[in-house]
């Protein structure tokens, strides 16, 4: 069965320092993978998607992502952090042939001013 | 903008009481999936409806869960009897169909539910 570890269940950075977020998926012929935000006490919101094609991925507030099919990874990156950046972040992966979501633990990225 | 609704925002009930959600995809959306996302933890699939059709209700606990979408459009999650281990947030989510990974999921703002 298809699963998402997401190694970094906190991540602390500093107001305008770059960050990374990593996420790694259990092997598949073919996936679809995401991120997701969410703010406390709201649902999720789609940050961005890979289906196919480029295996770079932009999202929406200045995140992007890459694909690496070698190492099973979709690594979320965003090159100067904000204020209102501070979520759970969740890595989610489905198998290209279901349409089912199976969502990581989440990481808590966490902005110091 | 069209959102998904749900009722309550906030549930709070004493063990082996009922409890139930309601929520409202977005207008035309034929699939409605109800999550259950504890504390620390990612979401996990209960239920996915295709229209009225249960598609997937494999990690639904059905001695005490039950879900039901009618006529396709609104749905509702109860619980019966609720148990301390049921306090989480359960998340509902809607797209226009289930096989196009093209089709994205839009969560509503979820029901934290407190079991004491």
């Amino acid at each position: 069965a298809q699963s998402v570890t997401q190694l970094d269940s906190q991540v602390p950075v500093f107001e305008e320092a770059p960050v990374e977020l990593r996420c790694n998926y259990s092997s598949s012929v073919s996936v679809y993978l995401f991120w997701y935000v969410q703010y406390p006490n709201q649902g999720l919101q789609l940050l961005l998607k890979y289906l196919s094609g480029s295996t770079l991925v932009k999202g929406i507030n200045g995140f992007e992502a890459e694909f690496n099919k070698s190492q099973t990874s979709f690594h979320l990156r965003k090159p100067s952090v904000h204020i209102s950046d501070t979520a759970e972040y969740f890595c989610a992966v489905r198998d290209s042939s279901a349409s089912k979501i199976i969502f990581g633990s989440g990481t808590r990225l966490s902005i110091r001013p | 903008e069209a959102e998904v609704a749900q009722s309550p925002r906030y549930k709070i009930t004493e063990k082996s009481q009922a409890v139930a959600f309601w929520c409202d995809p977005i207008s035309g959306h034929a699939t409605l999936y109800w999550y259950r996302q504890i504390l620390g933890q990612g979401p996990e699939l209960l239920v996915q409806f295709q229209d009225e059709s249960v598609v997937d209700d494999s990690q639904l606990p059905k001695d005490r869960f039950s879900a039901e979408r009618l006529k396709g459009v609104d749905s509702t999650l109860k619980i019966q009897p609720a148990e301390l281990g049921d306090s989480a947030m359960y998340l509902c989510a809607s797209s226009l169909t289930s096989g196009d990974a093209y089709n994205e999921q839009f969560f509503g703002p979820g029901t934290r539910l407190t079991v004491l």
